[in-house]
């Protein structure tokens, strides 16, 4: 099966500018998350999605940072204004099933900004 | 809150050794355990995870870990390193009780010295 695909892999922004990223997950996987990876660190959750809810958005900044999921399938993530503290590599995952089960994580969009 | 602790953040080995990374956590219920892996600019990909049962968990490339619940831990371990797996560990824990949410450790560089 395919894996969680994102886009962009990379991207480079100037402080005050606006970014977005995609993520396809994993067919029929009806929980998605973003992260965010600060270099050092390990993954933070940002937002959790079922289907088209979000479940968990406690430590989404929601000043800069939206998210929406509005078929249940794909996802994008959104930064505005971007901040010098929000470079990091943004990961996605999903998963099928309940919480016991396994996360699957797509390869990350790295955002760097200037 | 739940929590995760990995002290160390770089282990080396000699490629043949046994290899172990050490994982600690804090739940106020029963925890999920899990370990992932992360190669350069890829994405983190599942080890194994321990739900219930057996205290010994096997996973892929020939990792283990044994879940020690009077000391809380969760220590990843393998027989004979190989050189292939140099990478960073994450360890991560979720609670049967309260939200869904997976909290994962700092991470653990390890690198297999040939």
């Amino acid at each position: 099966e395919a894996g969680v695909a994102q886009s962009p892999r990379y991207k480079i922004i100037e402080k005050r500018q606006s970014v977005a990223f995609w993520c396809n997950p994993i067919s029929g996987h009806a929980t998605l998350y973003w992260y965010q990876q600060i270099l050092g660190q390990g993954p933070k959750l940002l937002i959790q999605f079922q289907n088209n809810g979000v479940v968990d958005d406690s430590q989404l900044p929601k000043d800069r940072f939206s998210a929406e999921r509005l078929k249940g399938v794909d996802s994008t993530l959104k930064i505005q204004p971007a901040k010098l503290e929000d470079s990091a590599v943004y990961l996605c995952a999903s998963l099928a099933g309940g919480s016991y089960n396994e996360q699957f994580f797509g390869p990350g969009t790295r955002l760097t900004v200037l | 809150a739940q929590s995760v602790a990995q002290p160390e953040d770089q282990v080396n080995v000699a490629e043949g050794n046994p290899l172990t990374v050490k994982c600690t956590y804090s739940v106020s219920g029963n925890p999920y355990l899990f370990w992932y892996v992360q190669y350069p600019n890829r994405g983190l990909q599942f080890l194994l995870k321990y739900i219930t049962g057996d205290n010994l968990v096997k996973g892929s490339y020939g990792f283990e870990a044994e879940f020690n619940k009077s000391q809380t831990s969760f220590h990843l371990k393998k027989p004979s390193a190989l050189v292939s797996d140099s990478a960073l560990y994450f360890c991560a824990v979720r609670d049967t009780l309260g939200n869904e949410k997976l909290t994962f450790g700092t991470g653990t560089r390890l690198t297999i010295i040939p």
